[in-house]
């Protein structure tokens, strides 16, 4: 079955530092993808970044960043310079496979304080 | 735009009530998925569902089940609400790109 563990519950920080939340997972799946989603005090989900198991290559987009190592079933997301409005619950998702079937890790609670 | 929507933001219903938790996406997705989120639990799948008139149980289908006669449509049915049913009530489908959300139901069973 597949199982996601995001071990930091709560995460502080003061705005413009930079933030690594973590991510591990496990699948049975041989091809997967693996998501990020952020759900901001109004408590929508909003898609953030997805990765495919195929591609291992790390890339930026803006102010976010991650780092896939499927050797140890990592998928870490990096905010760059933190602001107040990046405060949110993130989540990690691995999903893909036949039924495009998301699990969600417990989420990280991210504080940024000015 | 992508959109799903949930027929009610909030709800209130007694205990033994029978509830219906309705789901609408008009993006032709064939998967759709209901999750309800607690405190410190994050997102635990009920049920899902990858074609009309197919379901799939997930972690915690007990005291749930779902109904799906159209593509677009995917309703969670509470038989007989429970106090410990009170949570917020999640809809998404999917496509290879992700999982789009609906802006979620809070349901409270007194």
């Amino acid at each position: 079955a597949q199982k996601v563990t995001q071990a930091q519950t709560e995460i502080s920080v003061v705005e413009k530092e930079d933030v690594t939340l973590d991510c591990v997972y496990e699948t049975r799946d041989t091809t997967y993808y693996l998501f990020w989603y952020k759900q901001p005090p109004s408590g929508e989900l909003v898609f953030l970044i997805r990765r495919n198991s195929f591609d291992e290559q790390n890339e930026i987009s803006g102010r976010y960043s991650w780092n896939f190592q499927k050797s140890t079933s990592s998928f870490n997301f990096t905010i760059t310079a933190s602001q107040v409005v990046d405060s949110a619950v993130y989540f990690c998702a691995p999903g893909g496979g036949a039924t495009n079937k998301l699990i969600f890790g417990t989420g990280t609670l991210l504080a940024v304080q000015p | 735009d992508v959109k799903v929507t949930q027929s009610s933001r909030y709800l209130v219903k007694r205990t033994g009530e029978k509830v219906f938790l309705e789901c609408v996406q008009d993006m032709d997705h064939e998967n759709m998925f209901w999750y309800r989120q607690d405190p410190g639990l994050g997102l635990r799948l009920i049920y899902f569902s990858y074609d009309v008139k197919m379901k799939e149980k997930g972690d915690i289908p007990e005291g749930y089940s779902v109904s799906r006669e159209k593509k677009e449509r995917f309703s969670l049915i509470l038989e007989s609400a429970s106090t410990n049913q009170t949570s917020m009530y999640l809809c998404a489908s999917t496509n290879t790109k992700g999982a789009f959300f609906g802006q979620g139901t809070r349901l409270t069973v007194v």
